[in-house]
């Protein structure tokens, strides 16, 4: 099976702009995790969508949200960009709660 | 509010030493713990994942265990190679909740 692909894996932006950040999970996991990595905060969750609902949120303003579609594609979106959103932004697909598969992550640089 | 702690923060051991790292979290009532490896600017690869019934796993050259009990796990590397020179995040997760990371333990193995 093919693994999990995020699209872009580069992404430059000013702030105030906004930017989507797109995820393929592996072919039959439904489940679709978010995560954001900075040196400073490690690793911190973003959100988790299953079937097309969000199930679980962690503790990020607003301006982060996400969906998912019935092919259980995610993208994640960030509006009114800030220097500190510049970060490795992961997502992971699994299937009921078991083993989690990262992609390669996006790097977001904010100027 | 769950929290992961993983000590030493960094290690560097000579090519072919045995070696452990351990993590350690705060509430017991935990689904599963897993292991991750990530490379410099990379996503993450799942090394071992410890189901909650379970005590130890094993893969290869890798031996992860769990105690409940004393919220800690263990990851045990035999015969370490430069090739493992890397960064080890564990992270626990709770049923219907998401997953929580340690910090991690930056590896370097020197040949």
């Amino acid at each position: 099976k093919a693994g999990v692909t995020q699209t872009p894996r580069y992404l430059i932006k000013t702030r105030g702009q906004q930017v989507t950040l797109s995820c393929s999970p592996i072919s039959g996991h439904r489940s679709v995790s978010w995560y954001q990595q900075t040196p400073g905060q490690g690793l911190q969750f973003l959100f988790e969508y299953f079937s097309e609902t969000q199930r679980n949120k962690g503790n990020f303003p607003g301006r982060f949200s996400g969906r998912q579609f019935s092919n259980s594609r995610s993208e994640m979106n960030v509006s009114t960009l800030e220097l500190g959103d510049s970060a490795l932004y992961l997502c992971a697909s699994s299937d009921l709660g078991d083993t989690q598969y990262f992609g390669p992550g996006t790097r977001l640089t904010v100027l | 509010k769950q929290e992961v702690t993983q000590i030493p923060a960094a290690l560097s051991v000579p090519e072919g030493e045995n070696l452990v790292l351990n993590c350690s979290f705060t509430d017991s009532a935990i689904y599963n713990l897993q292991w991750f490896r990530q490379d410099p600017g990379k996503g993450l690869t799942s090394l071992l994942l410890i189901q909650s019934s379970q005590r130890e796993q094993t893969s290869g050259r890798l031996n992860a265990s769990l105690d409940k009990s004393s919220g800690r796990s263990t990851l045990y590397i035999a015969a370490s190679q430069p090739g493992d020179s890397a960064t080890y995040l564990c992270a626990v997760i709770k049923g219907g909740q998401n997953f929580v990371f340690g910090p991690g333990t930056r590896l370097s193995v020197l040949p």
